[in-house]
């Protein structure tokens, strides 16, 4: 019983390098989201794939892409990392109304930009 | 639009003593509201949510919320708590938009001896 997981667990960038965060679920869900989570700001979507083959911006998409390479994989790209990017960053599916079941998180990732 | 707000950062508690986490929330529609707790260096995981069926809603590990449509409040209870209860807890409302879910900026929950 997978649920979503999440890889890398642990990342040191140097600014301007780029990387990808990797995330699947195995409970067939049709949405995905990436969340950053920053102290004292609780968590911030980033982008969302309410189905296969769609992305939507969230609250902070600025210097972050989004690919949901099928209904398994969500993934988030850095293409030049800041050190503002520093944060630790979780993937979470949920059923079609993840406002009715709410959602299913990955343990995250801990990202850092120096 | 949807908000919600934590009215509390943090509180500190003495095992065995109640728990009060408190949370408002703003809602132009009739919300979905879920609280989730996150022990340190974990990810989160799902407490409780309210859906519209009974408004005192029992959720794992002896918590439980109720929602209070006139105050506009769902605080997060529990009569006793437990030194394994010492996490961060997120109160989260439904933006009724694409299924997302608005988080509150946390409440860190200490349980001292």
């Amino acid at each position: 019983n997978a649920g979503v997981t999440q890889t890398p667990k642990f990342q040191v960038l140097k600014t301007g390098q780029s990387m990808t965060l990797q995330c699947a679920q195995d409970m067939n869900h049709n949405s995905m989201y990436w969340y950053r989570q920053d102290p004292g700001m609780g968590l911030r979507l980033i982008y969302y794939s309410a189905s296969e083959g769609t992305t939507d911006k969230g609250e902070v998409p600025n210097g972050y892409n989004v690919s949901r390479l099928n209904k398994r994989e969500f993934s988030l790209r850095l293409e030049s990392a800041a050190p503002s990017q520093t944060s630790v960053y979780f993937c979470a599916s949920s059923e079609q109304s993840g406002e009715l079941y709410g959602y299913t998180f990955g343990s995250g990732t801990r990202l850092t930009v120096v | 639009a949807q908000s919600v707000t934590q009215l509390d950062s943090h509180v500190s508690v003495s095992e065995g003593t109640p728990v009060l986490l408190r949370c408002n929330y703003s809602s132009s529609y009739s919300p979905s509201l879920f609280w989730y707790v996150q022990h340190p260096n974990k990810g989160l995981q799902l407490l409780l949510k309210y859906t519209s069926a009974a408004t005192l809603v029992k959720g794992i590990n002896g918590f439980e919320a109720e929602f209070k449509k006139s105050e506009t409040s769902f605080h997060l209870t529990k009569p006793s708590a437990h030194m394994s209860d010492a996490a961060e807890y997120f109160c989260v409302v439904s933006a009724h938009q694409g299924g997302k879910l608005i988080f509150g900026q946390g409440t860190e929950l200490s349980v001292k001896p």
